[in-house]
């Protein structure tokens, strides 16, 4: 198995640009959870989903970021718009039912100037 | 509401001396506990995990944990420390109910010095 793919790796962008993370989980696995790690607050969960559904969004900072799961094998995190306080790595984790382990992306590094 | 503690900010070992990294945390049910490494430029991996039964558990790369209820601790120990260890440690907390959302700690950064 390729594991959690995210993409992209690492992004830069200005200010008030729109960003798009991608995120493909473990095939099989019905849960994946976005999470945004910064030397401050550490290790976030922003958002969460259930079989393509959205369970629990309380982790989203503001209404500039959103998240969909239109597929059971890709989500995507969009930040619109950018600021530079956004700058952190991104990652993906997902999991399978009946387990409680969380199998972790490489991560995308958003730097925003 | 879960929270985890890992004390430990930093810890500095000598490579081939023993390792504790400390970490407690609070539910209010039999919790589900994680111990995750992460190297630098990388994602989380998973080194162990506790459900139930026996209290000492094994992981990946020589590491072991025991869970102490009386202490509500978990704590993650390696008996001889290689320079490939030196990374950064998060304990997480997670428990029954839809989604299992896990609770993580701070980290602690491990150094080795040869």
């Amino acid at each position: 198995d390729a594991g959690v793919i995210q993409s992209p790796r690492h992004e830069v962008t200005e200010m008030g640009q729109e960003v798009t993370l991608r995120c493909k989980p473990i095939s099989g696995h019905d849960y994946l959870f976005w999470y945004r790690q910064t030397m401050m607050r550490g290790l976030e969960l922003l958002i969460y989903f259930n079989n393509n559904v959205p369970i629990d969004d309380s982790g989203m900072p503001e209404d500039r970021f959103s998240a969909k799961m239109p597929n059971a094998s890709f989500s995507t995190l969009k930040i619109q718009p950018s600021e530079p306080r956004d700058s952190a790595v991104y990652f993906c984790a997902s999991r399978g039912a009946g387990v409680n382990e969380q199998y972790f992306g490489p991560g995308t590094r958003l730097t925003v100037t | 509401a879960q929270s985890v503690t890992q004390p430990d900010i930093h810890i500095t070992v000598s490579e081939g001396a023993s390792l504790e990294l400390r970490c407690n945390y609070s539910y209010g049910a039999t919790p589900y506990l994680f111990w995750y490494v992460q190297s630098p430029g990388q994602g989380l991996q998973l080194l162990l995990k506790y459900f139930s039964g026996d209290t000492l558990v094994q992981g990946i790369k020589g590491f072991e944990a025991e869970f102490k209820r009386s202490q509500s601790s978990f704590n993650l120990r390696k008996p001889s420390v290689h320079w490939s260890d030196a990374a950064e440690y998060f304990c997480a907390v997670g428990g029954t109910g839809r989604g299992n959302k896990l609770v993580f700690g701070a980290g602690t950064i491990l150094r080795v010095k040869s």
